[in-house]
């Protein structure tokens, strides 16, 4: 079975400060998603990362995947409360029909 | 719609009633997926429709849990008998294929079991 572990669980931190989640597998993934998800509302798509060394920068996030492809992370630079939120690492399993999901990084952002 | 679409977006049900929730994916996409989300955790996968076929369907918890999806778009979660343990958000989500790619997610159920 292919898990994907984040860490940490939960994080709150100032307005301003930097933050890196991790998420992690045992398993080799062809690609792995970002999302992000607000309260009451689906996750939605940040970003895909498919090559395995690959750095994808979106404003102030920043994406990376591991060479092995078993890992990924996610560093946020000067953290704003808008980043407030539950961020979740995802991959497909190797049949491709099920995107398998970790269980999140809540991100709490304060001014 | 633009999106995918889920309704109702509220349920609250008696311990022991059925529930029907729906999704409308969006219009062309193939793919289609059911998740479960206990309270600030992450995405349980439920069911995979590739078209109104179901070739995945090792997430469904019991055989209380079950899904169909007609005409290649609409699909329907049906809860059988519901137990309080069945209380979570449900998410429906489509993609355009299914082959590794972005998978929109609707606003999902929350199904309250009483």
């Amino acid at each position: 079975t292919q898990l994907l572990e984040q860490s940490p669980q939960f994080l709150s931190i100032q307005e301003g400060e930097n933050l890196t989640v991790y998420c992690n597998s045992s398993s080799v993934f062809s690609s792995l998603q970002w999302y992000r998800q607000e309260p009451g509302e689906g996750p939605v798509l940040l970003v895909t990362v498919v090559t395995g060394g690959e750095v994808k920068k979106l404003k102030r996030l920043t994406f990376q995947f591991g060479d092995a492809r078993k890992d990924s992370s996610l560093h946020i630079t000067a953290a704003q409360p808008g980043d407030t939120g539950l961020y979740l690492c995802a991959g497909y399993n190797q049949a491709g029909t099920a995107l398998i999901f970790g269980k999140g990084t809540t991100l709490s952002v304060s001014s | 719609g633009a999106g995918v679409s889920q309704s109702p977006s509220n349920k609250v049900t008696e311990k022991g009633k059925d529930v029907e929730l729906r999704c409308d994916p969006i219009s062309g996409h193939t793919a289609l997926y059911w998740y479960r989300q206990s309270l600030g955790q992450g995405l349980e996968f439920l069911i995979y429709f590739q078209g109104n076929s179901a070739p995945d369907k090792s997430g469904l918890p019991s055989d209380r849990f079950s899904a169909e999806r007609t005409g290649g778009s609409v699909s329907t979660l049906t809860i059988q008998r519901t137990q309080q343990e069945d209380s979570a958000v449900y998410l429906c989500a489509s993609s355009f294929d299914g082959m590794n790619t972005e998978a929109f997610f609707g606003q999902g159920t929350r199904l309250t079991v009483v």
